[in-house]
């Protein structure tokens, strides 16, 4: 069952920020938020993740709603190579749940 | 630093032939995981080990595929007899054990089953 809902494709100009929303209304007190993408023929490239406070590094700034059930992807300056399948994952970071349950993500395009 | 590295990025071979890919993880990471994706059914685990033990294999789809994991440094995902239905490209990803870690996935084997 998916934990997380994305819009399936979205469009951003090159140079502006990049907003990915996902929805998981039922995640748990324990369960992080992760964001991946997969760029054509590469392997899911980590990006960033977090509990509850928002999160910024190199590559990606994640905000999370105050009640969890939703957050934001935001690449502040989209460029083309931007352009790939991002994903939001929830996983619980205890016990054997280890799994990464990938779903089918939201295709971010980059136009010139 | 050097990321997960596996071999051979391209394999194509006839049906019935065996198959062999190969995942070196990350220094210092305890956990792979190995992984297939497919147009029709995403990306789904295959199997997990933690120090080279393997913990959950229910993701492998018969008795024909079977992994290894002689040490810490090496990994092996092995098909035999191999079918056109196993034709996908195969992830192997790794991680610290425990907490929060992200996992780290290679580039990938594209494998094609004539």
């Amino acid at each position: 069952d998916a934990k997380t809902t994305q819009p399936p494709s979205m469009d951003c100009a090159e140079g502006r920020a990049a907003n990915l929303p996902c929805n998981h209304s039922t995640i748990s007190g324990n369960e992080y938020v992760y964001w991946y993408r997969q760029i054509h023929s590469q392997g899911p490239q980590y990006i960033i993740h977090g509990l509850k406070n928002n999160e910024t590094n190199e590559m990606a700034s994640l905000i999370i709603t105050e009640d969890r059930k939703s957050s934001t992807l935001i690449l502040p300056h989209a460029t083309l190579r931007d352009t790939a399948v991002y994903y939001c994952i929830v996983r619980d970071s205890g016990g054997s749940n280890y799994k990464l349950t990938f779903g089918k993500g939201t295709l971010l395009t980059v136009n010139p | 630093d050097a990321g997960v590295i596996q071999s051979p990025r391209h394999e194509v071979t006839e049906m019935g032939q065996e198959v062999t890919l190969r995942c070196k993880p990350i220094s210092g990471h305890n956990s792979l995981f190995w992984y297939r994706q497919t147009m029709m059914r995403g990306l789904e685990l295959l199997i997990y080990f933690n120090n080279n033990v393997p913990i959950d294999d229910s993701g492998m789809p018969e008795d024909r595929f079977s992994a290894k994991m002689p040490n810490a440094s090496f990994s092996t995902l092995k098909i035999q007899p191999s079918e056109p239905r196993d034709s996908a490209v195969y992830f192997c990803a790794s991680n610290p054990t425990g907490g929060n870690q992200p996992q780290h996935f290679g580039d990938g084997t594209r494998l094609s089953i004539l």
